[in-house]
């Protein structure tokens, strides 16, 4: 199957950025996905990038696609407490999804 | 419109005994999807169920596990003769059937059940 790797910690001061990375290795994803979860709870989905695009903003969440390094990083602005939560990148190959490990970040206050 | 429920958020078992962990998907979802997270890992696909058919279930260990997803009622992941292994979470998600994906094809997760093997 596919592999997905995250780094399994990040700490960070709130009001900092944060900046999980991820690579993968299949290159025929049409899709890449950031999701979030919190203790105790499901996934939830953050964003998505499409294959074809290198970067995708969305409010405080930016997603940049590295396609060439097989590099996917979801970068947090202004990093809140609420943010503290374990991220999962994941890739999809038809109807399968694979995830990383996911990272766990934690936010000082 | 509910989410993707499931039930029970925790079961305890005692090694040997059957757990059974059940999923509800959203309505008008038609396809059903069970994840497998270790402590400290990822979510491993399981199976990929629609209903009264198996699409993929790769990722079941090969003896004592067991999915369905009946015409009716909820889908279920069966574990028997539960091992001290077996505790992780359980997650199920579930997507729009492929012909009407939507523009991301996205899976929506459920809660998760716990399973604590003692």
């Amino acid at each position: 199957g596919e592999d997905v790797e995250q780094s399994l910690f990040l700490s960070v001061r709130e009001g900092d950025s944060s900046v999980i990375n991820c690579t993968y290795t299949d290159s025929s994803s049409t899709y890449l996905y950031w999701y979030k979860q919190e203790p105790g709870a499901g996934l939830q989905l953050l964003t998505y990038i499409f294959s074809n695009m290198d970067m995708k903003q969305d409010q405080r969440l930016t997603v940049l696609l590295n396609k060439k390094d097989k590099h996917l990083s979801l970068r947090i602005a202004d990093t809140q407490t609420g943010d503290s939560a374990i991220y999962f990148c994941a890739e999809r190959d038809f109807n399968k999804f694979y995830f990383g490990s996911g990272t766990k970040l934690n936010v000082k206050p | 419109n509910a989410g993707v429920m499931q039930n029970p958020r925790h079961l305890v078992r005692r090694r040997g005994q059957e757990a059974r962990l059940r999923c509800s998907p959203m309505k008008g979802h038609s396809h059903v999807y069970w994840y497998r997270q270790l402590p400290e890992e990822g979510l491993k696909f399981m199976v990929y169920l629609q209903k009264e058919n198996i699409i993929d279930e790769s990722g079941m260990p090969k003896e004592r596990f067991s999915a369905e997803f009946p015409k009716e009622g909820p889908s279920i992941l069966r574990i028997q003769q539960v091992v001290r292994g077996d505790s992780a979470a359980y997650f199920c998600a579930s997507s729009p059937p492929p012909e009407n994906p939507g523009p991301v094809y996205e899976q929506y997760f459920g809660p998760g059940t716990r399973l604590t093997v003692t």
